[in-house]
């Protein structure tokens, strides 16, 4: 039972561009939703969060969107570099569940 | 600030056999976790341990796997036997408290043969 899922397996985006990565959730009972980023040989380190009390949180080119009655997020990465190319894994928290449950990734390529 | 220390970074064994893989968190950070992520799926919770008491086991197969957190700082995970879809990146990561952001190690990339 996949409660977070993203799609799309991989993502081709021209350097300079907006990159868009979906997440979808089954899940009403999360409130908490984070992006992590893994490089290849490295272990995923966090990116940006949303509580579900909002429905964007911007830092510097990373904004998160969060639409509760769709049970869908997105991360929007502007303008995209190519140190930007990894794998983004979408995760989210369940109200009184203290285990953060991850979606299976995108692979992000930024093509100079 | 150290990061999260996990060791080895590779280990090849053949089913059937034993493997044990050592975590040492950041320091002061309460909350652990062991993750498996097999190729092309997100990391899987196997354990969480709250300082040394364990929080959720519940995707740990308890059959073969087993996990220890002494005086509640490293932590090792042990696989006996392994099994050939056992093969999967183990990630071990930290948090200050539950429900706090989690920083993960570099992992241990297992191969069963």
């Amino acid at each position: 039972d996949q409660q977070v899922k993203q799609n799309s397996p991989s993502l081709s985006v021209q350097e300079g561009r907006i990159s868009i990565l979906n997440c979808d959730y089954t899940n009403s009972m999360f409130d908490y939703f984070l992006w992590y980023k893994k490089y290849p040989a490295e272990g995923p380190t966090f990116l940006i969060s949303i509580s579900s009390i909002k429905d964007k949180n911007e830092d510097g080119r990373f904004t998160v969107f969060l639409n509760k009655s769709a049970k869908h997020l997105s991360l929007h990465i502007v303008p995209s570099q190519p140190g930007d190319s990894a794998v983004y894994f979408c995760a989210a928290w369940e109200i009184g569940n203290e285990k953060l449950t991850f979606g299976t990734g995108t692979r992000l390529t930024i093509i100079p | 600030e150290a990061g999260v220390a996990q060791s080895p970074r590779y280990k090849i064994i053949e089913k059937r056999q034993s493997v044990a893989f050592w975590c040492n968190p950041i320091s002061g950070h309460a909350t652990l976790y062991w993750y498996q992520q097999i190729l092309g799926q997100g990391p899987k919770l196997l354990i969480q341990f709250q300082n040394n008491g364990v929080v959720d086991d519940s995707q740990l197969p308890k059959d073969r796997f087993s996990a220890e957190r002494l005086k509640g700082v490293d932590s090792t995970l042990k696989i006996q036997p392994a099994k050939l879809e056992d093969s999967a990146v183990y990630l071990c990561a930290s948090s200050l408290a539950p429900h706090e952001k989690l920083f993960f190690g570099s992992g241990t990339q297992l191969s069963v043969l």
